[in-house]
């Protein structure tokens, strides 16, 4: 019975790469939602997804981020031309319906940016 | 513009004592309240929540304390124990819209034996 897994946990990138961070969900979760901590902050909400369709991205940059959750495979968050402002631990977090996601969402363990 | 605030980054407590963990939310549509517990180099887990019909909900050590007029909401632990260290997130909710949770800094409990 695995939990959320992210991977990488730890990801290094220079200044203008592209960063992909992967997300599957718990088994039987088709919501997913991806985070942003940056140091000495909360966690940011940055979008909502259900398999194929983007819900909720208030809180995603409108520019160089996107987000994806396939039919098949993980959720996916993609960081183009990385700044170092992007440095931060991303959470994707799972649950199995929206209306009773405020106590279920379970996070993953994060991935911790880096960019040089 | 900070819809949830805690004020305190730190606190430290001896074994045993009490611990109280404080929160401040600027909207008062905010309906939902929870708290989230995270360990170094893990994800946020769910502590404990309360409804704004409710002041007050306990579950075991933890007991989460809520005051609408002064929108202000707290977590205590009794007793703290070592393990509880970690970092707490006061998250707000408001259900008639996204259900989304809005999250504060966290403040990191350091509980010495």
């Amino acid at each position: 019975n695995a939990g959320v897994m992210q991977n990488p946990r730890h990801l290094v990138r220079r200044r203008g790469q592209e960063a992909r961070l992967r997300c599957s969900p718990m088994k039987g979760h088709s919501h997913v939602y991806w985070y942003r901590q940056l140091p000495e902050e909360g966690l940011k909400f940055m979008v909502y997804l259900q398999k194929e369709n983007i819900i909720d991205e208030s809180g995603m940059p409108k520019e160089r981020f996107s987000a994806e959750f396939p039919k098949e495979g993980p959720s996916i968050l993609r960081i183009q031309q990385v700044v170092r402002g992007d440095s931060a631990a991303y959470f994707c977090a799972s649950s199995r319906s929206v209306r009773s996601s405020y106590n279920e969402q379970f996070f993953g363990p994060g991935t911790r940016l880096t960019v040089l | 513009d900070q819809q949830v605030k805690q004020n305190s980054p730190s606190l430290s407590v001896q074994e045993g004592r009490i611990s109280i963990l404080n929160c401040d939310y600027t909207n008062s549509m905010f309906d939902y309240f929870l708290w989230y517990k995270k360990y170094p180099a893990e994800g946020p887990t769910f502590l404990i929540s309360i409804s704004s019909i409710k002041d007050k909900n306990e579950d075991g050590r933890f007991t989460v304390f809520l005051n609408k007029s002064a929108k202000h909401l707290s977590l205590h632990i009794v007793p703290s124990q070592p393990g509880d260290s970690a970092v707490y997130f006061c998250a707000a909710i408001l259900s008639g819209g996204s259900y989304i949770p809005t999250f504060g800094r966290g403040t990191s409990l350091i509980v010495h034996p």
